[in-house]
């Protein structure tokens, strides 16, 4: 079965400091790759998505990440974190064909202290 | 432009009572339909996915059931609440063709007494 690890569960970073989060999926064959966040009190939203071509993806608010097929990972980064990305942030897969089921991490919530 | 809305927000229900959960869908036509739970640290769980009116699978044994009435209209029930039931639920839709990012709504969140 699917699954999808997030190694850090709380980070704690101070504002302009670099940011990394882990996301390891478990699927043999081919998969999207998403990142949620989710800001206090509003939706779940989408940060970012991979489906094919370039491994290094850019989204919304200055994150980026990056697909290592051979490490089975999707890492989140930003070069400079800012207080007002204090949020829980969650790696999704679903693999194709799936009609779209995805499966999460368990999320990673960040906080930046100003 | 696409909205989701989810209704009740927020509701407190007592063991044993009924639940109707609704979502919905602005914008778009047959969008692939989707029910999560989400609990604090243990991420999003899956629980229903429907791919059409009356084309409704789910992920996991449940106390709950979906129903899809009409086109854009998603509905989680239950006819008898658990203590268990109690969390976050989370309505989404994708469009029907890949990569289906998916799209939340705002959540309900429900505490069973």
């Amino acid at each position: 079965a699917q699954s999808v690890s997030q190694h850090n569960h709380h980070v704690i970073l101070s504002e302009a400091a670099s940011l990394e989060l882990g996301c390891n999926y478990s699927y043999g064959g081919t998969v999207n790759l998403f990142w949620y966040v989710q800001y206090p009190g509003q939706h779940l939203q989408l940060l970012l998505k991979y489906f094919s071509g370039d491994p290094l993806v850019k989204g919304i608010k200055g994150f980026e990440a990056e697909f290592i097929k051979s490490k089975f990972s999707f890492n989140l980064r930003k070069p400079s974190v800012q207080w007002s990305d204090t949020a829980e942030y969650f790696c999704a897969v679903n693999a194709r064909g799936s009609q779209g089921n995805l499966i999460f991490g368990k999320g990673t919530k960040l906080s930046v202290k100003p | 432009s696409q909205t989701i809305h989810q209704w009740p927000a927020t509701l407190v229900q007592p063991v044993g009572s009924p639940l109707s959960l609704e979502c919905t869908v602005e914008g778009t036509s047959n969008p692939n339909l989707y029910w999560y739970r989400q609990a604090a640290g243990r991420g999003l769980q899956l629980l229903f996915y429907s791919i059409g009116i009356d084309q409704i699978s789910s992920e996991v044994p449940q106390n709950l059931s979906a129903s899809r009435p009409q086109d854009r209209q998603f509905i989680l029930s239950s006819k008898k609440l658990l203590l268990s039931d109690s969390g976050f639920y989370l309505c989404a839709w994708s469009l029907t063709s890949g990569p289906y990012e998916q799209y939340f709504g705002p959540g309900t969140r429900l505490t069973v007494t």
